[in-house]
């Protein structure tokens, strides 16, 4: 089955820091990829997603482009803000089934 | 309003008690899911139905069951609660002629089991 490596945190940045969460995947076939955010307290939404080789999904100044030949899929901001403080999961869609990395915790300082 | 609910959004209970977590969505779609979260875990799938007749296992089923009563309503039971199924649950939707497998989740319910 697809599995989804986030690498490990928590992190904890500045504001207007570059931020990057690195996320690789592995699957069978042409998945869809997502990333999910879960504010404190709420539940998951959508931040972006992508659906085909070389796609770059983007929101709220986030982007991620769906690398098929390394099979990755690393989630970048410019320069975040404090609202940016959340839960960040990579996600990997296929046969109507979503598979969820562990979730990395993004803390952004003042 | 929100197009996929959950109740209870919180819970405690007891050891050997069956409790019962409901989900509705007003999305109109055929599909529904079931998660639990724990710290460091990520999300795992415990059931899922693609329509009113159709149920099936995800990766952690096992101690759960599930009731699909109409397409806008999906409900997991706890049978005989065990404190590790202390988590928080996530019900989740997506439609049939979605291709990419966006699925659209509830806020959530907080359970601890004591």
């Amino acid at each position: 089955g697809n599995s989804v490596t986030q690498m490990e945190g928590p992190v904890t940045l500045s504001e207007e820091a570059f931020l990057t969460i690195n996320c690789t995947y592995t699957a069978t076939g042409y998945p869809s990829l997502f990333w999910y955010v879960q504010y404190p307290g709420e539940g998951l939404q959508l931040l972006l997603k992508a659906t085909k080789a070389d796609d770059k999904g983007s929101n709220k100044g986030f982007e991620a482009t769906y690398r098929k030949e390394t099979t990755s899929f690393h989630l970048e901001k410019g320069s975040v803000q404090v609202s940016d403080s959340a839960v960040y999961f990579c996600v990997t869609g296929a046969n109507s089934k979503l598979t969820f990395g562990k979730g990395i915790t993004l803390s952004v300082r003042p | 309003d929100a197009d996929v609910t959950q109740t209870p959004r919180n819970r405690i209970t007891k050891t050997g008690k069956r409790i019962m977590l409901e989900c509705s969505q007003t999305k109109g779609h055929d599909r529904m899911y079931w998660y639990r979260q724990d710290p460091g875990l990520g999300l795992r799938l415990i059931y899922y139905s693609f329509d009113v007749k159709d149920i099936n296992k995800g990766e952690i089923s096992d101690g759960y069951s599930v009731s699909r009563q109409a397409q806008a309503k999906f409900s997991l039971s706890l049978e005989s609660a065990i404190p590790n199924q202390t988590a928080l649950y996530f019900c989740a939707t997506s439609d049939r002629y979605d291709p990419y497998n966006e699925q659209f989740f509830g806020p959530g319910t907080r359970l601890t089991v004591l």
